[in-house]
């Protein structure tokens, strides 16, 4: 069964640092990886993902991620972070291929509070 | 283009008793997958839904079970309700079932079980 571990719960960075918002994953194959955002009592939404191609991934918002597959990781990144990026980050994969079973399903993380000073 | 939206937004139930909640995906989806979240428990999937079939189901009790309409709208309905089914219920929609599809979600309904 495939998992996401995102080992920190909670980021506090200043206003205008970069941030980095950690994630690794276990997947049977290749993995789909996505990251999510969740503001206070409102639902997910969808920042960035990785399918294949270029390591590298640009998203909404000025977010980006970069996969290793060595280090089964897909980490967050923003140059320089804002007020209103403070928010709840889950990272979640799914197998590109099936396997067979359950494992079909999205995976999240247990999130990461992200809190970004003035 | 309008978002996923959920019925009601807020629900409280007494143990013992069911619920429905609905979901309307965004216009064109086909896809409709269900998650619980929890602050224990986090983001926990319940089962996804495409052209009326269920496609996956996650490890929930049957007294969790789901549906969907050839309009792509989805229900889900919880019978004999427990304290520990209290949560955020999420809908989310997407365009195909094809897994690199994104997930679009709904603000949710907050289930308060007493």
């Amino acid at each position: 069964a495939q998992s996401v571990a995102q080992p920190e719960d909670q980021v506090n960075v200043a206003e205008g640092n970069p941030l980095t918002v950690k994630c690794t994953y276990s997947v049977s194959g290749n993995p789909y990886l996505f990251w999510y955002v969740q503001y206070p009592n409102r639902g997910l939404q969808f920042l960035l993902k990785y399918i294949t191609g270029d390591n590298l991934v640009k998203g909404s918002y000025g977010f980006e991620a970069e996969f290793n597959k060595s280090q089964t990781s897909f980490h967050l990144k923003k140059p320089s972070a804002l007020v209103s990026d403070s928010a709840l980050y889950f990272c979640a994969v799914r197998p590109a291929m099936n396997s067979g079973g359950s494992n079909y399903k999205l995976t999240f993380g247990k999130g990461t509070l992200l809190t970004v000073n003035p | 283009k309008a978002g996923v939206t959920q019925t009601p937004r807020y629900l409280i139930k007494t143990r013992g008793q069911q619920v429905t909640l609905s979901c309307s995906p965004i216009s064109g989806h086909r896809s409709v997958s269900w998650y619980q979240q929890t602050p224990g428990q986090g983001l926990q999937f319940l089962f996804e839904y495409f052209s009326e079939t269920q496609r996956n189901k996650g490890n929930f009790p049957g007294r969790f079970s789901g549906r969907q309409f050839s309009n792509s709208r989805s229900e889900m309905n919880v019978s004999t309700l427990e304290l520990g089914d209290s949560a955020l219920y999420l809908c989310a929609s997407s365009l195909t079932s094809d897994r690199a599809y994104e997930q679009y979600f709904g603000p949710g309904t907050r289930l308060t079980v007493t």
